[in-house]
Parts: C-alpha cells; sequence; structure tokens
C-alpha cells in the first residue's frame, strides 16, 4: 500500500550548517510530493514541492531533491537558522489522490 | 490574514459529550480536509470534501462525522467522544483534489475528560 517513511526521527545540527532531511517513498506510481514544516503547536505550513517529472527543485533556502530511482526525497535547508527547528514532514500523493505523511523528523538547530 | 481558520484553538469535553469543531476559509478552495493528529505522530487524514461531494477514508470511525454547509465552512463532528479521540485535529484546503499544496488550519487541541 502507499506509506512514506523517513530515515531519521531526529537532527540536530548548528546554527549556520546546511540540513537534509530524508524520506523514502514506497509508492511508484506517486507523482506529487510536498515537504511540510510543522513547529509546535501549529498546523503544517508548506515550504515546497516537486512534481515526478522533475529531479530537483529549490525555493529559498530550501532545496528538494527526487530521485525516483529508489524512491528517495530529500530536503536541504541551507545556512539553517534557529527559526527553522520544527517537525519536518514529507508527503506524496499518487493515484488516489489521497496525501499520505511520513513519520516527520524533528529538526533542532543549537545556536 | 488568516485563510484557514479554527475555532476553538483549545476544546476541552467530556467523555461521551458530543462535541463540533469548526473551520472556516477565506481562499474558496474547492476541498476542504480533516486530520487527526496524535502525540509525535503524521497526520492523518479523516475525510474531505470536493465541493459537496464527501469523501470518507476507510478507517474513520463512525463516531466521525462532518458537514459542509457552503463553500467556506466546514464542521467536524464528534459524537461521542472517547479517550482515544484526544488529538489535536487539523483542517485544511485546496484548490483541486491532485497536485494541489494543501494550506492547513492552525488546529483544535481536544482534550477529553
Amino acid at each position: 500500500g502507499e506509506s512514506v517513511g523517513l530515515h531519521l526521527p531526529t537532527l540536530s545540527v548548528q546554527e549556520g550548517d546546511n540540513s537534509i532531511i530524508n524520506c523514502a517513498y514506497s509508492n511508484s506510481a506517486s507523482d506529487y510530493f510536498i515537504w511540510y514544516k510543522q513547529e509546535s503547536g501549529k498546523g503544517p505550513q508548506f515550504i515546497i514541492d516537486i512534481r515526478s517529472n522533475m529531479d530537483k527543485r529549490q525555493g529559498q533556502r530550501v532545496t528538494v531533491l527526487l530521485n525516483k530511482t529508489v524512491k528517495h526525497l530529500s530536503l536541504q535547508i541551507a545556512a539553517t537558522q534557529p527559526g527553522d527547528s520544527a517537525v519536518y514532514f514529507c508527503a506524496e500523493q499518487g493515484g488516489s489522490e489521497k496525501l499520505v505523511f511520513g513519520k516527520g523528523t524533528k529538526l533542532t538547530v543549537n545556536p | 490574514d488568516a485563510m484557514v481558520i479554527q475555532n476553538p484553538r483549545y476544546q476541552v469535553t467530556q467523555f461521551g459529550k458530543p462535541v463540533t469543531l469548526s473551520c472556516s476559509q477565506t481562499l474558496n478552495h474547492n476541498v476542504m480536509y480533516w486530520y487527526q493528529q496524535k502525540s509525535s505522530q503524521a497526520p492523518k487524514l479523516l475525510f474531505h470534501y470536493y465541493d459537496k461531494d464527501f469523501n470518507n477514508e476507510a478507517d474513520t470511525p463512525d463516531n466521525f462525522q462532518s458537514r459542509r454547509p457552503n463553500t467556506s465552512f466546514c464542521f467536524l463532528d464528534i459524537r461521542s467522544p472517547g479517550l482515544g479521540d484526544a488529538a489535536m485535529y487539523l483542517c485544511a484546503t485546496s484548490r483541486d483534489h491532485h497536485a494541489s499544496e494543501q494550506y492547513f488550519g492552525p488546529g483544535t487541541r481536544l482534550t477529553v475528560t
């Protein structure tokens, strides 16, 4: 069935370093992927998305990479700041139209 | 300006006492979703409306119902809350079903006593 998982539940980085958050998905039919950021007590906030016909997309300080061969998605955050501390979820969408969320990675940025 | 609004932000109800959570949107989006999120877990889709068409997830308990009286508003009714229903309830909207960004509200934290 559809499922999305993450390699690491927690990630701790120093302020100013680059962060890489990884995600593995199992549904090869998924054609749309999103990264969300969720701060404590708040709803998920859209960061960036990518369609399956792309392998890279860049935003402001963020880059999403999609490797369909190994069904792997990653989020790179450049020059990580304390305000980036949050839980990050990847999500996939395929034929069922349902957005399936991964388990989440908690990013902690140390000053 | 808030685009997806949820009220109340915190709700306390008693075991078995019906409760209604509300969501409104200013985006005029076609699709509205309700998710349940328990501590340290990912959001889990309960159901969604595409316009007036209701789509229930297969594993959503019958205890959970929803109403969408118009484009802007959507309600989540929990008929007989159990202790296991304590969670954050998130409302989201999207313009369309597929490949369309979902905008989330701030959530309602439900406590069942």
